[in-house]
């Protein structure tokens, strides 16, 4: 596998389920990002990792929750979601030359479709 | 907080045609990203410009970061129907927050 991947593709989960989404990069980066894409909004950044520690969290509502075990992995916790929630989570990854959130082109992942019902 | 202004929101091109999309900021930003959308995948990498005034290529499609740093435009030559997505513009400001246009949709006819 080559660049960022991203599993599951495709989630449809109910207001009281927990799933987690998993992101992973093959492309040897330093941070790494959670984004969430609705219809007709600009990307939301939601959180940011860098040297695996979490630099930012953009007043991201606490039933996400990311973690984030090494450099080239990434996970978003979810729990007692809304159905506002439902939008396409994309996960990206930078090599970040400096100590803080982003100075480097960030790539991106093909994202998971989430529909909460 | 900080947005970018995209236009068009949508276009619908021939076969063949040019296409031209910009991005306008009321801040200065260090670096300007443009960035492609197929359906139900993520944002892929066009073109990274990171001086004013600079004027960077890739095949069919030419971008350049504005002389005043608030602007960026992409200009697709000669457009084929692979060229049917969402293109995105980004730019990073002094705090190297990353922040996205909302997206120019393209659509191409045969």
């Amino acid at each position: 596998e080559t660049g960022v991947t991203q599993t599951p593709r495709h989630l449809v989960m109910g207001m009281t389920n927990k799933k987690s989404l998993k992101c992973e990069q093959h492309l040897g980066h330093n941070a790494m990002y959670w984004y969430k894409q609705s219809a007709k909004k600009p990307l939301e950044l939601m959180f940011v990792y860098s040297l695996e520690e979490r630099v930012e969290n953009n007043s991201v509502p606490s039933r996400f929750s990311p973690e984030c075990p090494n450099s080239s992995h990434l996970f978003l916790h979810l729990h007692t979601l809304q159905p506002e929630d439902s939008a396409l989570y994309l996960c990206a990854s930078s090599q970040d030359h400096d100590s803080g959130v982003s100075t480097d082109t960030q790539y991106f992942g093909p994202g998971t479709r989430l529909t909460v019902l | 907080g900080q947005q970018l202004n995209q236009s068009p929101q949508s276009m619908f091109i021939q076969e063949g045609e040019d296409v031209s999309m910009n991005c306008t900021s009321s801040s200065i930003f260090n670096t300007w990203l443009w960035y492609k959308q197929d359906p139900g995948e993520g944002p892929v990498l066009l073109i990274a410009l990171y001086k004013a005034g600079e004027l960077t290529s890739n095949g069919r499609l030419t971008a350049q970061f504005g002389i005043t740093r608030k602007d960026s435009f992409l200009n697709i030559s000669a457009s084929i129907p692979s060229d049917v997505g969402i293109y995105f513009c980004a730019g990073q400001d002094f705090t190297d927050k990353l922040i996205f246009g909302t997206g120019t949709r393209l659509q191409v006819f045969p």
